[in-house]
């Protein structure tokens, strides 16, 4: 079993609303991640924040905004998204590592954009 | 930046049978290769994964090999179950605190009761 929770799991919203995505980690995980997965894709990185600090932002539009409240949660605001938004947002963790960090996932949020 | 290759998208297997998925990447750069299991509505799960100082790691029906030269990585599954049909994610990252990690396009497997 996972040990990243995100909740919810399931959102529907609609283009005006403002809604957040939450996560959650107990191992002592100092860098965690938000991805976004589109149906039948592998996961695309959009937010690293490495000790409560955003270290990378693939591009991602202002209309997703990240926050690091401590090192165990991680949110994902989102405010005027469009359908095409409509996707899987996996939150995962992992230690700062010299080489290769290893990475966990947790079980994602269904977010339907109407 | 990084490339890797996956293949075969899809793949069936009787029960019992073994499995085979390979990956390639392009960056030597590259030292670690983790794979990933997902099964339908589910998030990524680690099931297994190597660095470049070694070849090969088995954890009991599942194996992964490394070739730094040819840059290619293969997962192994022996004695296929059900529950072992999912969508198999291969990626590489060139470590040295890269957060960064690529992808392949994924393996949807099947076995066969």
């Amino acid at each position: 079993d996972t040990e990243v929770t995100q909740t919810p799991k399931h959102l529907v919203m609609g283009m005006t609303n403002k809604k957040s995505l939450k996560c959650e980690q107990h191992m002592g995980h100092r860098a965690m991640y938000w991805y976004k997965q589109k149906a039948k894709k592998p996961p695309e990185l959009m937010f690293v924040y490495s000790y409560e600090k955003l270290s990378i932002n693939e591009s991602v539009p202002s209309r997703f905004s990240p926050e690091c409240p401590n090192s165990s949660l991680l949110n994902l605001h989102l405010h005027a998204l469009q359908p095409e938004d409509s996707a899987l947002y996996l939150c995962a963790s992992s230690q700062v590592q010299t080489s290769g960090n290893t990475i966990y996932f947790g079980e994602g949020s269904w977010l339907t954009v109407v | 930046g990084e490339n890797v290759e996956q293949h075969p998208s899809t793949l069936s297997v009787q029960e019992g049978d073994s499995a085979v998925i390979k990956c390639t990447y392009s960056d030597s750069a590259s030292n670690y290769f983790p794979w990933y299991k997902q099964e339908l509505g589910k998030g990524p799960q680690l099931i297994i994964d190597i660095r470049s100082n070694v070849g090969e790691k088995k954890d009991q029906r599942i194996a992964v090999t490394l070739n730094k030269t040819a840059k290619h990585f293969s997962l192994h599954i022996t004695e296929t179950q059900p529950e072992d049909s999912a969508v198999y994610f291969c990626a590489a990252s060139m470590g040295a605190g890269s957060y960064q990690l690529t992808f392949g396009k994924g393996t949807k497997l099947s076995v066969i009761p």
